[in-house]
């Protein structure tokens, strides 16, 4: 079955260290976003990339990085910059194109030890 | 403020009742876009409603959009137990590309 696939579920993270969120999919989308939910809040918007090897910052990429090697995956890096990196990531990934809906992973919830 | 904002924050319902919420938005758009998000789970794509159209019906879900009031409603008809979940807008807006702006959501609680 077609789908994206995050991992790990749940992730900690101790001072200064930096930490690397998977996401893999298999829907054959060139574009693939990442999002960051805050407990009780909306999504908000990381990175995203339209096609291999090119990515743009969302409203939220301070304290993130992230790569595009290949079509099929986009980790995400919660660098030591980030100081409040407590909270749930979400992956999602589409067309390339207007009007298309976004399909989802199951996130990964990072905690600060 | 985000772009869109959904009202209400939170709504409870017997089994049975029709839900009703609300999104607002600011700018120009392609699409708006409603997604359902399970307690700790990814979201899930529900409908999405082009500019150009003004209702659209998917099983017990109907969606309106006002483009000249920017706003849409969700309305989820005979709730069931398992509708229990947070519901999000989506807009893609003009000019962004095909990126989505989330509003905050709507938490709802079906009661059996």
């Amino acid at each position: 079955d077609g789908g994206i696939t995050q991992s790990p579920k749940y992730l900690f993270r101790k001072e200064g260290q930096n930490v690397t969120l998977s996401c893999e999919q298999n829907l054959n989308h060139d574009a693939m976003y990442w999002y960051r939910q805050d407990p009780g809040q909306g999504l908000r918007l990381i990175y995203y990339s339209q096609i291999v090897n090119d990515f743009q910052k969302g409203d939220i990429a301070e304290g993130y990085s992230v790569s595009r090697e290949k079509k099929e995956s986009f980790p995400l890096t919660v660098t030591s910059a980030q100081k409040n990196p407590t909270a749930f990531y979400l992956c999602a990934s589409s067309a390339a194109a207007i009007n298309q809906p976004q399909h989802f992973g199951d996130g990964t919830r990072l905690s600060i030890l | 403020s985000q772009q869109g904002e959904e009202d209400p924050q939170a709504l409870s319902i017997q089994e049975g009742e029709n839900a009703t919420m609300n999104c607002s938005y600011k700018t120009s758009i392609n699409n708006l876009q409603w997604y359902r998000q399970n307690s700790g789970r990814g979201l899930v794509h529900l409908i999405l409603i082009r500019s150009n159209e003004r209702e659209k019906h998917s099983g017990r879900l109907r969606v309106t959009l006002d483009t000249s009031k920017k706003s849409s409603s969700l309305l989820i008809t005979a709730s069931r137990a398992a509708d229990t979940a947070s519901y999000f807008c989506a807009t893609e807006i003009k000019a962004a590309g095909n990126k989505l702006t989330f509003g905050g959501g709507t938490r709802v609680l079906v009661k059996p």
